[in-house]
């Protein structure tokens, strides 16, 4: 099916543990973002992505690593799970990102990680 | 940086009422955008403003940028239950999204 998807959608782990979040696109999106949600936060940037092998950083980025070897696919490794990393995880993409372009954000269900 | 300050955080009404929303900056947007967000799904893109002053509808929902790109506004009239969910603004320019205001519309 088109669209954009992530896996698992619910995860439970034990803090140290690595923790990989997939997301996967079939709009070759040039962009791609990974947002987290917490209560009172809103959605807040992680990591992002313009293009293949091209990742940078965004609001909140320790604890987590990013990669990007083809378009379609970005995956988000928490390296050693910490409580505070409980939260739900969003995966979205764009064709662009630059400001003042206003391009629409497409989103996945999202990942809901607990931490134990 | 530029904040998103969301108002109110919490909203709870009767089906039919009307209700206003807002997102306040401290400094200018280039351009707006208001997402929703329905109970366990991803947002979805409502709307994008631009030009200071402009008033957008889409059916029931008006959205409306300030004059001096500071602010933006979310009516709905009449509201229904299906209208229930979080509510967010994002600016683009720096990638950041408001907390939120989370609507229920009671039946």
């Amino acid at each position: 099916d088109a669209g954009i998807t992530q896996s698992p959608r619910y995860k439970i782990t034990e803090t140290g543990r690595q923790v990989t979040l997939m997301c996967h696109q079939t709009w070759s999106h040039s962009y791609m973002f990974w947002y987290r949600q917490d209560l009172g936060h809103g959605l807040r940037l992680i990591y992002y992505s313009a293009a293949a092998d091209i990742t940078d950083k965004g609001e909140v980025p320790d604890g987590y690593v990013v990669s990007r070897s083809k378009t379609e696919n970005f995956p988000l490794t928490l390296e050693s799970a910490t409580r505070s990393q409980t939260s739900v995880y969003f995966c979205a993409s764009s064709e662009s990102a630059v400001a003042g372009l206003q391009e629409t954000q497409y989103f996945g269900p999202g990942t809901r990680l607990l931490v134990l | 940086t530029q904040l998103l300050e969301q108002s109110p955080q919490f909203l709870s009404i009767q089906e039919g009422e009307n209700l206003t929303v807002y997102c306040n900056s401290s400094s200018v947007f280039s351009s707006l955008q208001w997402y929703r967000q329905e109970p366990g799904e991803g947002p979805v893109l409502l709307v994008t403003v631009v030009t200071g002053g402009e008033v957008k509808k889409l059916k029931r929902l008006t959205f409306q940028f300030g004059d001096a790109r500071k602010d933006s506004s979310l009516h709905i009239t009449a509201a229904q239950p299906g209208d229930t969910g979080l509510y967010l603004c994002y600016n683009n320019n720096d990638m950041r999204f408001g907390a939120g205001t989370r609507l229920t519309v009671k039946p």
